[in-house]
């Protein structure tokens, strides 16, 4: 069974710009949690989905959105893009929202100029 | 503000020894307990859970909760060069799933010397 696939695994933005991000979900998993990983902070928790709907969310500012389709696939997006926001991004999904079976993708790796 | 705190290391160990690492946690009402393993460019990926006090072991791995004292730990036995890792610990609000998002702490990098 394929893994968790994230979309791209590098990009390289601007201040000012915007992103969209891309996860995959394992095949048949309907929970996807996004998660922002820096040097300083540690791995942070961003939002949660499942099925399309968000269950919840983390101490994030409003430029950090995100959406699931009903497919399970799920985008984030950043707007106005700040230095601060360069840091690994990661997706993990679940068969449901429970976290003993979570499993994390590659991440895509977000440097901002 | 749920806070997760663990020593960052390095913590080095030599091969086959016991290696030991710590977790604190500041929210008493946390009910579910995880240590990842991240390895250097890596995604993380989960080793073990835990939700009542006392030990749970697998394989190599036991972790210990203490709820009383918010404290959970990683003991990893007969430590090989491929341990060597960054460890992560995790706290949740809910056992399982729940609405809330998991709390990780900064990590404790581990080197198991050959």
């Amino acid at each position: 069974k394929a893994g968790v696939t994230q979309t791209p695994r590098y990009l390289i933005k601007t201040r000012g710009q915007q992103v969209t991000l891309s996860c995959s979900p394992i095949s048949g998993h309907r929970s996807v949690s996004w998660y922002q990983q820096t040097p300083g902070q540690g791995l942070q928790f961003l939002f949660e989905y499942f099925s399309e709907t968000q269950r919840n969310k983390g101490n994030f500012p409003g430029r950090f959105s995100g959406r699931q389709f009903s497919n399970s696939r799920s985008e984030m997006n950043v707007s106005t893009l700040e230095l601060g926001d360069s840091a690994l991004y990661l997706c993990a999904s679940s068969l449901f929202p429970d976290k003993e079976t979570q499993y994390f993708g590659p991440g895509t790796r977000l440097l901002v100029l | 503000q749920k806070e997760v705190e663990q020593n960052s290391g390095p913590l080095s160990v030599p091969e086959g020894a016991i290696a030991s690492l710590n977790c604190t946690y500041s929210d008493r009402g946390s009910q579910s307990f995880f240590w990842y393993r991240q390895y250097s460019g890596k995604s993380p990926e989960l080793i073990m859970f835990i939700y009542s006090n006392g030990d749970k072991e697998d394989g190599r791995f036991t972790a210990q909760l203490n709820k009383a004292s918010q404290y959970v730990s990683l003991l990893i036995r007969d430590s090989q060069p491929s341990d060597s890792a960054t460890y992560l610990c995790a706290v949740n609000l809910y056992s399982g799933g729940g609405a809330d998002g998991l709390t990780f702490g900064k990590g404790t990098h581990l080197i198991i010397q050959p």
